[in-house]
């Protein structure tokens, strides 16, 4: 019963790119989060997300992220015009339904130069 | 000149002693608790979790301990490995229409010594 799936690993950006974070969740869960973390902190909420809505984004800045979670395929984060700021660990998690218990992936490591 | 930048609170251990990681939290009506243990590299591992109408629940090797009146959480670990060498951290959902969404804790750097 394979986990969460992140990809990709670690991604590298120069400032003004765009970063794509990918987010398979496990068998059978439709709710998925996403987190990020900067170094020596906890995980910050981002957001949350069912199959085709987002339910909460108050964790997400207004300008240059976005999420989606489509009918098939992957949850993405999308990250316009990265700046050096953006630079941190995101984690995504997944449950089966909305109460608690979230397991997190491997988590993708974003470096922007 | 003065250091500027977070460090995260750490505890050493022999191996075989036992561990207790503290945690304080700030939402009085949080309704349920996870620790977290986090490797180098890696996304958070589940260890256990707690509800809010309970004050203790064990599992294999640890133990969780809540006191509501004080805001605290301890996760206790029996007979520490070195594989349990990590970052430990606690969560607490929030309560409310918002208990989907995590708060974690700075984390706690447990180092056991062989």
């Amino acid at each position: 019963n394979a986990g969460v799936m992140q990809n990709p690993r670690h991604l590298v950006r120069r400032r003004g790119q765009e970063a794509r974070l990918r987010c398979s969740p496990m068998k059978g869960h439709s709710h998925v989060y996403w987190y990020r973390q900067l170094p020596e902190e906890g995980l910050k909420f981002m957001v949350y997300l069912q199959k085709e809505n987002i339910i909460d984004e108050s964790g997400m800045p207004k300008e240059r992220f976005s999420a989606e979670f489509p009918k098939e395929g992957p949850s993405i984060l999308r990250i316009q015009q990265v700046v050096r700021g953006d630079s941190a660990a995101y984690f995504c998690a997944s449950s089966r339904d909305r109460l608690y218990e979230q397991f997190f992936g491997p988590g993708t490591r974003l470096t922007v130069l | 000149g003065e250091s500027v930048g977070l460090h995260l609170p750490t505890l050493s251990v022999q191996e075989g002693d036992n561990s207790i990681i503290n945690c304080a939290y700030s939402n009085s009506a949080s309704d349920y608790f996870i620790w977290y243990k986090q490797e180098s590299g890696k996304g958070p591992q589940f260890i256990i979790d707690i509800r809010s109408n309970m004050d203790k629940r064990q599992g294999q090797r640890v133990t969780v301990l809540l006191n509501k009146t004080v805001k605290h959480l301890s996760l206790q670990i029996a007979a520490t490995q070195p594989g349990d060498s990590a970052v430990y951290f606690c969560a607490e959902n929030g309560g409310g229409g918002s208990n989907y969404k995590l708060t974690f804790g700075k984390g706690t750097l447990l180092t056991v010594n062989p």
